[in-house]
C-alpha cells in the first residue's frame, strides 16, 4: 500500500469551531488531493495541490482552505465547521511519473454537531 | 460538469459467476480511467488504471476495458468469490488534473 496516513481518523466537533485534518505521504508524490464522500454524492474533490505552496480549488471548495508547506504534508482546514461538513474525508496522492494513478489514505470521519 | 455513471448501483451474484461492471462518461477526451475497490469503512484501493491510449488492462481475475468513442469502460471479474464483495468505483481523469468519480456499484457475492 502507498504510504499515506491521515490524522485524526475520527473527530467530533461543534458547529463554529475550526478543524484541521492532516494528510502525510512518504511516497514523494507531487500531487495531493482532498475529497469528501457522502451517501448519494460519491467522492467530490475539495482542493488539490500540484506541489509545495501550489494549490487549486475543486468542485466543493466553499468553507475549506488548504496548505502545503512540504511535499509530504497537505492540510485541510474548516475555518468554522458546519453540520453540512459532516462527512468522511479522504486524502489521495498521484504523480505524473506514475501515470497520475491515484492512491488513497484511510479516511477521516468528521462529525459536526 | 463532467458526469460519470455506474450502473447498476447494486449487484448480487452467486459465487463462481463471471460478471461485468459498467462505467460511462460524457466526454471522450479523457487522460486516464481508474477502477477502485472500497470495503465498508475503508479507503479506496486502486485496482486498474487504463491510459487513454490503451484499450484494456488485466490484473489476475480482473480485466478492464476502455472505449473512448462510446464513453464506456467495463470491469470484468472472472470466477467471483465472496471476498470480492465490496463497492467498485470508477474515476475519470481529464486534462486539468481533476478526477470525476461515479457513485459506485455495490457487489455482493453469495457463497
Amino acid at each position: 500500500d502507498a504510504g499515506i496516513t491521515q490524522s485524526p481518523r475520527h473527530k467530533v466537533t461543534e458547529t463554529g469551531t475550526p478543524v484541521t485534518l492532516r494528510c502525510h505521504q512518504t511516497e514523494n508524490h507531487r500531487y495531493m488531493y482532498w475529497y469528501r464522500q457522502d451517501p448519494g454524492h460519491g467522492l467530490r474533490l475539495i482542493h488539490y495541490s500540484y506541489g509545495v505552496k501550489d494549490t487549486d480549488k475543486g468542485e466543493v471548495s466553499d468553507g475549506y482552505s488548504v496548505s502545503r508547506s512540504k511535499t509530504e504534508d497537505f492540510l485541510l482546514t474548516l475555518e468554522s465547521a458546519t453540520s453540512s461538513q459532516t462527512s468522511v474525508y479522504f486524502c489521495a496522492i498521484s504523480d505524473p511519473l506514475d501515470s497520475l494513478e491515484q492512491f488513497f489514505g484511510p479516511g477521516t470521519r468528521l462529525t459536526v454537531l | 460538469k463532467q458526469e460519470v455513471t455506474q450502473i447498476p448501483a447494486a449487484l448480487s451474484v452467486p459465487e463462481g459467476e463471471n460478471l461485468v461492471l459498467n462505467c460511462s462518461f460524457t466526454d471522450s477526451a479523457i487522460y486516464n480511467l481508474q477502477w477502485f475497490r472500497q470495503d465498508p469503512g475503508k479507503g479506496l484501493t486502486s485496482l486498474l488504471l487504463i491510459q487513454s491510449s490503451q484499450r484494456e488492462q488485466t490484473s489476475g481475475r480482473l480485466n478492464a476495458s476502455l472505449d473512448k468513442s462510446s464513453g464506456r469502460s467495463t470491469l470484468y471479474i472472472a470466477a467471483s468469490q465472496p471476498g470480492d464483495s465490496a463497492t467498485y468505483l470508477c474515476a475519470v481523469l481529464y486534462t486539468g488534473n481533476q478526477f470525476y468519480f461515479g457513485t459506485g456499484t455495490s457487489l455482493t457475492v453469495i457463497p
